[in-house]
């Protein structure tokens, strides 16, 4: 079972800043948080991934709180291209390690 | 460039068949997957091979078998086809201990 919880899912208005929340209370030390998105019909995505300090690429930013139990996706110009599910992962880097997918959040931007 | 392929993009075929799908990466990842995703979208990993070793199998059948005859191939081998077998198939490949995965196209597989 996936160990994230995201709302199923959000609107966002085009050019505005899509922030896209996720809960992973139980994460433990060494598990870095994923997020991937999956656009309608195409394979996954992946975003951008954090340990404990927040990220920034040219996709996306991403914030993780000091407790490391939450965080947030932000995508700070979102376009009608953003539209997809977003899925919000944590997981250890090892090689026996894998990535398990939830429902994740499925992003509607509005034009 | 396509960083992974799959061969074919869509596959329908009837009960009781053998089939194929491909998956190349040109990434020079060492860890590949493959991933099932259901009607309801649910996308569970079957396999993982590192190097040609299989890493990860989770429990999937054993009328699918999963091949890697280099590290930028991983082919999987279905037999017996059945109704339910019926899904998107995706390949995926990483550096070992990388959370990073790439992803291909998919595979739309149709079982009659």
């Amino acid at each position: 079972d996936a160990k994230t919880t995201q709302p199923p899912s959000m609107d966002c208005a085009e050019g505005r800043a899509a922030n896209l929340p996720c809960n992973h209370s139980t994460i433990s030390g060494n598990e870095y948080v994923y997020w991937y998105r999956q656009i309608h019909s195409q394979g996954p995505q992946y975003i951008i991934h954090g340990l404990k300090n927040n990220e920034t690429n040219e996709m996306a930013s991403l914030i993780i709180t000091e407790d490391r139990k939450s965080s947030t996706l932000i995508l700070p110009h979102a376009t009608l291209r953003d539209t997809a599910v977003y899925y919000c992962i944590v997981s250890h880097r090892g090689r026996d390690d894998k990535i398990i997918f939830g429902k994740g959040t499925r992003l509607h931007i509005l034009p | 460039d396509t960083a992974v392929s799959q061969t074919p993009k869509y596959l329908v075929t009837q009960m009781g068949n053998d089939k194929s799908i491909k998956c190349e990466q040109n990434l020079g990842h060492d860890t590949m997957y493959w991933y099932k995703q259901d009607s309801k979208k649910f996308l569970k990993i079957m396999f993982s091979y590192n190097n040609k070793e299989l890493i990860i199998n989770e429990t999937v059948p054993n009328r699918f078998s999963p091949k890697s005859p280099d590290k930028a191939h991983l082919n999987l081998h279905i037999n017996s086809l059945e109704l339910g077998d019926s899904a998107v198939y995706f390949c995926a490949s990483s550096q070992v201990g990388a959370g990073e995965q790439f992803f291909g196209p998919g595979t739309r597989l149709t079982v009659l």
